[in-house]
C-alpha cells in the first residue's frame, strides 16, 4: 500500500525541549515538504526538499530544522527556539515528471501541544 | 509572485443544494491550480487539478472547477450537496510546480 506516514498522531511537549516528528513516504518521490497548519490561516511551507541531501527553506522556517539522508524520509524538528509550536503538521511529497504529475500527496498529520 | 484568496471561510448549504466555493489567484505565469478537501483532523486529499489541458476540470465525488483566465479564477462547485461533503476546502496555487501556495480555506457544513 503507497502511501506517506506520519508519526507520532499526537505529541505533547514541554516548553523548552526539542522534538522530532517522522514521515516516511514509499511512493519513490523526489520531493518532500513540511507544512503547519493554524485554524484560519491556511497551510504554511516550513521547509522542502527536492532531491536527498538537498533543502531549502520555506515561510516560516526559523525555529524548525530538517534532514534529508534518504529519499524515504524527512524528518523535522521542532526546536525550543519556536516560540509558539502548538499546531498541526502536515508532511507532503511529489513525484517528478510525466508519470507523477505535479499533484502533493498528504500524509495523516501530527498534532503536537505545547504543555 | 504566486497568491491565492478563497472568498466566505464558512458556507452553509442544505443537502440537495448548490456547493460554491470561490477561488481567486494571483500569478505571474500560467499556472497550475489545485482543490483539496480536508476532513477533521485529517490530511488533505486531491479533488481535483488545473493544468492547462482543459479549463472545466472535473474531480472525485461529483466536484469540478472552471478556470477563467479573465477572472483569475478557480471556483469549485458541486450540483447536489451530500451531509458527506461537510469538511474544509483549500485552493492552491503552483507557479513551478514546485511549491503551492494555499489560500486560507472554506469550511463547508450541510444541513439536514
Amino acid at each position: 500500500d503507497g502511501g506517506i506516514t506520519q508519526s507520532p498522531k499526537y505529541l505533547f511537549r514541554k516548553e523548552g525541549q526539542n522534538v522530532t516528528l517522522s514521515c516516511e513516504q514509499n511512493l519513490n518521490h523526489d520531493a518532500m515538504y513540511w507544512y503547519r497548519q493554524d485554524p484560519g490561516q491556511g497551510l504554511r511551507l516550513i521547509y522542502y526538499s527536492q532531491i536527498v541531501n538537498d533543502f531549502q527553506k520555506g515561510d516560516i522556517a526559523e525555529g524548525y530544522s530538517v534532514s534529508r539522508e534518504k529519499k524515504e524520509s524527512f524528518p523535522l524538528t521542532v526546536t525550543s527556539a519556536q516560540k509558539n509550536p502548538t499546531a498541526f503538521y502536515l508532511c507532503a511529497s511529489r513525484g517528478s515528471g510525466r508519470v507523477f504529475g505535479n499533484e502533493q500527496f498528504f500524509g495523516p498529520g501530527t498534532r503536537l501541544t505545547v504543555l | 509572485a504566486q497568491s491565492v484568496t478563497q472568498l466566505g471561510s464558512h458556507v452553509s448549504v442544505s443537502e440537495g443544494a448548490l456547493v460554491l466555493l470561490r477561488c481567486n489567484y494571483s500569478s505571474s505565469v500560467p499556472p497550475y491550480l489545485f482543490w483539496y478537501v480536508q476532513y477533521p483532523n485529517q490530511g488533505l486529499q486531491l479533488l481535483l487539478k488545473y493544468t492547462s489541458a482543459a479549463t472545466l476540470v472535473k474531480g472525485i465525488n461529483d466536484f469540478e472547477a472552471e478556470f477563467k483566465k479573465s477572472e483569475t479564477s478557480f471556483h469549485l462547485t458541486k450540483p447536489s450537496a451530500h451531509m458527506s461533503d461537510a469538511a474544509e476546502y483549500f485552493c492552491a496555487v503552483s507557479e513551478r510546480a514546485d511549491k503551492l501556495s494555499f489560500g486560507a480555506g472554506t469550511t463547508v457544513t450541510v444541513r439536514a
